[in-house]
């Protein structure tokens, strides 16, 4: 199975603050990398497919990139409301994995 | 717009089998731009993926490593739902289950969810 390894595991920061999440595979997935955003009682809701490719409805403060088999998911102004955890999850193999999860916080 | 409607018993006992069906409104599960998953979460394993169903001409099943001997994902064409079935189950598959959609056009990302179904196993 492909390993999905996400850093760090919790962050805090300030409303406004720009946010930096990290995912690492162990082999290559191209770009077949999603992110997603759960919060306490709700299934995970999908922002960002394909490493960089917006959901609908996804506000555009949050953004994908890749770099290799590193991917990044960034919010560029923590708003109240991005409380929550975050997970990546590659759809590069026929078998799929998730991260363990990054916790935001807000200060 | 489309729905993703659990089903199934929440108390099962160990060794028993554990079973789950997600109804689909708004989409089909023969669609061959979609594949029909399994999740499930619990505070010691995060996100696990158990396993997808899919039609491209004939039906397919891919299950994780962690399960593939005791899971079975079917897929009902007349009542356009899918099930999962978990068999000889400990308390070690007490978690909250998800179906979700995964479609083709975006990269397989799981864009639809069901509500979570959460089961206990237990004596």
């Amino acid at each position: 199975d492909i390993q999905m390894t996400q850093s760090p595991s919790s962050l805090s920061a300030s409303v406004g603050d720009r946010v930096t999440i990290t995912c690492r595979a162990s082999q290559t997935i191209s770009s077949f990398l999603n992110w997603y955003q759960q919060k306490p009682g709700k299934a995970p809701q999908l922002l960002t497919y394909a490493a960089s490719t917006l959901q609908t409805g996804v506000p555009s403060r949050f953004s994908g990139s890749r770099s290799g088999t590193d991917f990044t998911l960034t919010i560029s102004s923590l708003q109240a409301e991005d409380s929550a955890t975050y997970y990546c999850q590659q759809s590069y193999s026929l078998s799929r994995t998730f991260g363990q999860g990054t916790k935001v916080e807000i200060k | 717009q489309v729905r993703l409607q659990q089903s199934g018993p929440g108390l099962v006992k160990p060794s028993q089998t554990l079973s789950l069906t997600c109804a689909i409104s708004g989409d089909s599960v023969s669609s061959k731009g979609a594949a029909w998953n399994w999740i499930r979460q619990s505070p010691s394993r995060g996100l696990e993926w158990l396993g997808k169903t899919y039609y491209r001409s004939k039906w397919y099943n891919d299950y994780a490593v962690s399960v593939k001997s005791r899971i079975t994902i079917n897929p009902d064409i007349s009542k356009n739902q899918f099930s999962l079935q978990l068999n000889s189950v400990t308390p070690d598959d007490t978690a909250v289950y998800y179906c979700a959609r995964g479609l083709a056009a975006s990269s397989y990302g799981m864009d639809v969810w069901g509500q979570g179904s959460t089961v206990t196993v237990s004596s």
